[in-house]
């Protein structure tokens, strides 16, 4: 069974509209991450939460804001989507924040701005 | 400043043999940890092995293995008997101690194993 789920693996969106990006991991894990690989840069750091609460935000945009409803769920919402939000968003997640554990990664959810 | 760079972007293998990927990293933390991941045609990211920096010993799973060199900054990643399905695209990351759980990542070698 998949640990860390994502949804949609596949989102279509045009320039200027809104998307959220689900994200639920299994794992039991306290801490939750987004991370952007787009084919211009390598994997890119957005987000990390821990226990709900944000705990780092290195995304330049306030166009990305995420939200978690429940310890495991940490969505990401877009708006005013750009041509150049087009990449692929990895949730990941890790035992506890701060306890330099490694990080697995959710299959990943490829969007693509028209 | 890239922090994490693998020099190498394509290595091509036959299977069988072993294959060793290049990574150096920058930090001024006396403290960090280093990571490698593979990431499949599917896209899928999957976590192979870490090395903290306080380790002498080099990290060992299965058929990877890593050759860690603090003086020189460098975790290259140790493959042996390698197989069709090792064919990916491997990743070198690190994290600082004080990096806020942040975890830089290099861009990637691309493996081709062959038969």
């Amino acid at each position: 069974d998949p640990k860390i789920i994502q949804k949609p693996k596949y989102l279509v969106a045009v320039t200027g509209s809104e998307k959220i990006l689900i994200c639920e991991q299994y794992l039991g894990h306290n801490a939750m991450y987004w991370y952007r690989q787009s084919a211009k840069k390598p994997l890119e750091f957005m987000f990390s939460y821990s226990y709900q609460k944000l705990m780092d935000n290195q995304t330049a945009s306030s166009r990305f804001q995420p939200q978690s409803s429940k310890k495991n769920h940490l969505d990401l919402q877009i708006t005013a989507l750009k041509p150049d939000d087009s990449a692929t968003y990895f949730c990941a997640s890790s035992q506890n924040w701060g306890d330099y554990a490694e990080q697995f990664f959710g299959p990943g959810t490829r969007l693509t701005v028209l | 400043a890239q922090k994490v760079t693998q020099t190498q972007t394509s290595i091509s293998v036959v299977e069988k043999t072993t294959v060793t990927m290049d990574c150096v990293y920058e930090t001024r933390d006396s403290s960090y940890f280093l990571f490698w991941y593979k990431q499949t045609a599917s896209g899928e990211i999957v976590f192979l092995i870490r090395q903290d920096s306080y380790k002498k010993e080099n990290a060992t799973v299965g058929h990877y293995s890593l050759n860690f060199q603090k003086p020189k900054s460098s975790i290259g990643l140790i493959i042996t008997a390698t197989q069709i399905e090792d064919s990916a695209v491997y990743f070198c990351a690190m994290r600082e101690e004080n990096s806020n759980n942040r975890i830089f990542f290099g861009d990637g070698t691309q493996l081709v194993v062959k038969p």
